[in-house]
């Protein structure tokens, strides 16, 4: 059975630094892309960042470039987003996804439960 | 302001037909396959339909969905009231590189 399972999530001031953990289980793991996927409170889902399998591509949305770092550690079938110079409108849940192929293009086919971040001071 | 857009809101009665539509452009809808994705009340979302109108393994031949140009649509028939939900479009971008989503349609069963 696919599972992820993401940790890390946090209040953190603005300005500061998080990072979130996906534990990932039922697939291989370096084999598929794997993405980060945010909804604030209130409002739709939003893309953030996205990185593929094996050659390890990494892909983000203009308003995280340059902040976000997205990496995985197939070793410990970990994916992982690290979020430095946070903003209050980085406040959101945050999911980890699964693509179906080794594409970040591909669909999404799992998702995690999400993890919530706040930037607030 | 998201780069497919979808109607906020729409309903229906139980058992009747409703329709949600995606539009987009020739850099995201235009090329590339549309998914749609389910999101209960509380709950992370859930694959609903991929390559524009196939459905996942589990997935209720009641939803299906269609491509035409730049544009999208997911149809629910027989509509029942656990199908209250956030319903998402999504499409690669080969101009922005990276996955773009619709702002969502909330379904309400009345």
């Amino acid at each position: 059975e696919v599972q992820v399972l993401e940790s890390g999530g946090g209040l953190v001031q603005p300005g500061g630094s998080l990072r979130l953990s996906c534990a990932a289980s039922g697939f291989a793991f370096s084999t598929y892309a794997m993405n980060w996927v945010r909804q604030a409170p209130g409002k739709g889902l939003e893309w953030v960042s996205g990185i593929s399998g094996s050659s390890g591509n990494t892909y983000y949305t203009d308003s995280v470039r340059g902040r976000f770092t997205i990496s995985r550690d197939s070793s410990k079938n970990t994916l992982y987003l690290q979020m430095n110079s946070l903003r209050v409108e980085d406040t959101a849940v945050y999911y980890c996804a699964k693509s179906h192929y080794y594409d970040v293009s591909a669909y999404v086919d799992y998702w995690g439960q999400g993890t919530l971040v706040t930037v607030s001071s | 302001q998201s780069v497919l857009t979808q109607p906020p809101s729409a309903s229906g009665t139980p058992g009747q037909r409703v329709t949600v539509s995606c539009s987009g452009s020739s850099s995201n809808i235009g090329t590339n396959t549309v998914n749609w994705y389910q999101q209960l009340p509380g709950t992370a979302p859930k694959l609903l339909i991929y390559s524009n109108n196939q459905r996942p393994s589990g997935v209720s031949d009641r939803f299906s969905g269609s491509k035409s140009g730049t544009s999208a649509s997911l149809a629910i028939s027989g509509l029942q009231s656990e199908d209250e939900a956030d319903y998402y479009c999504a499409a690669w971008d080969d101009s922005l590189n990276g996955v773009v989503f619709g702002g969502g349609t909330k379904l309400t069963v009345l």
